[in-house]
């Protein structure tokens, strides 16, 4: 079994719609969580960090943590053409970081 | 937020030739760093791990006398390769652990683009 799982997509959503990513992970003692956007060609950006359960907002980004379940996701509100990229989900569990493949988005104006 | 700078930004060599990558954390102090690669349209793929002052710790399949890894510093950390090959050319990707409110999270470099003829 992987650390991270990922759907790996692709995800197509309209224009102004929701998108959802998921991931679930393995290892029950992971500390922290983060969401990743990678453009094609370009290196990964940081864009969402969450270290306890629940919601946590930023602009149109939303991350949702649940440890008892052992998933993680992330919500994209109003989506936009330039929200189309691969999505990476990481964990450090306190020693090691994890990926997982990534989801391909694509926002269809 | 934290930033990780790379040199080159792109590459082209001979076959054959020597290539150094450069890695440096430009705000803050990175006590480990981190190589992938990634081919076109497929996952990155974990190279290599370095702490500064200490061996890089290489994941299974990497050649470590091919991918040189050096961490001389809390900011800087390179990546070379050795008598590249066609079949190297990648997009060679850094990125940083740092200390205190950066000692959970990996930020990443822009990348190399390597291409060996």
């Amino acid at each position: 079994q992987k650390e991270v799982e990922q759907n790996s997509g692709p995800l197509s959503v309209p224009e102004g719609a929701i998108a959802s990513l998921n991931c679930t992970y393995s290892d029950r003692g992971s500390q922290s969580f983060f969401w990743y956007r990678q453009y094609s060609g370009k290196s990964p950006e940081l864009i969402m960090s969450i270290y306890s359960n629940g919601d946590k907002e930023d602009g149109r980004f939303t991350a949702q943590l649940n440890k008892a379940s052992q998933y993680v996701s992330l919500l994209i509100r109003d989506s936009q053409p330039s929200d189309s990229a691969t999505y990476l989900c990481a964990l450090f569990t306190g020693n090691q970081f994890y990926f997982g493949t990534g989801t391909s988005l694509t926002v269809i104006p | 937020g934290a930033v990780v700078s790379q040199h080159p930004s792109r590459v082209i060599c001979k076959s054959g030739t020597s290539v150094k990558i450069e890695c440096r954390s430009l705000d803050f102090q990175a006590t480990t760093m981190f190589w992938y690669r990634q081919f076109p349209k497929k996952s990155l793929m974990l190279m290599a791990t370095s702490n500064e002052g200490s061996k890089a710790t290489y994941e299974q399949g990497v050649e470590k006398d091919k991918f040189l890894i050096n961490h001389a510093s809390l900011t800087l950390s390179t990546l070379t390769v050795t008598s590249a090959h066609p079949e190297d050319s990648s997009f060679y990707i850094c990125s940083a652990q740092g200390q205190g409110a950066h000692q959970e999270t990996q930020y990443f470099g822009p990348g190399t683009r390597l291409l060996v003829l």
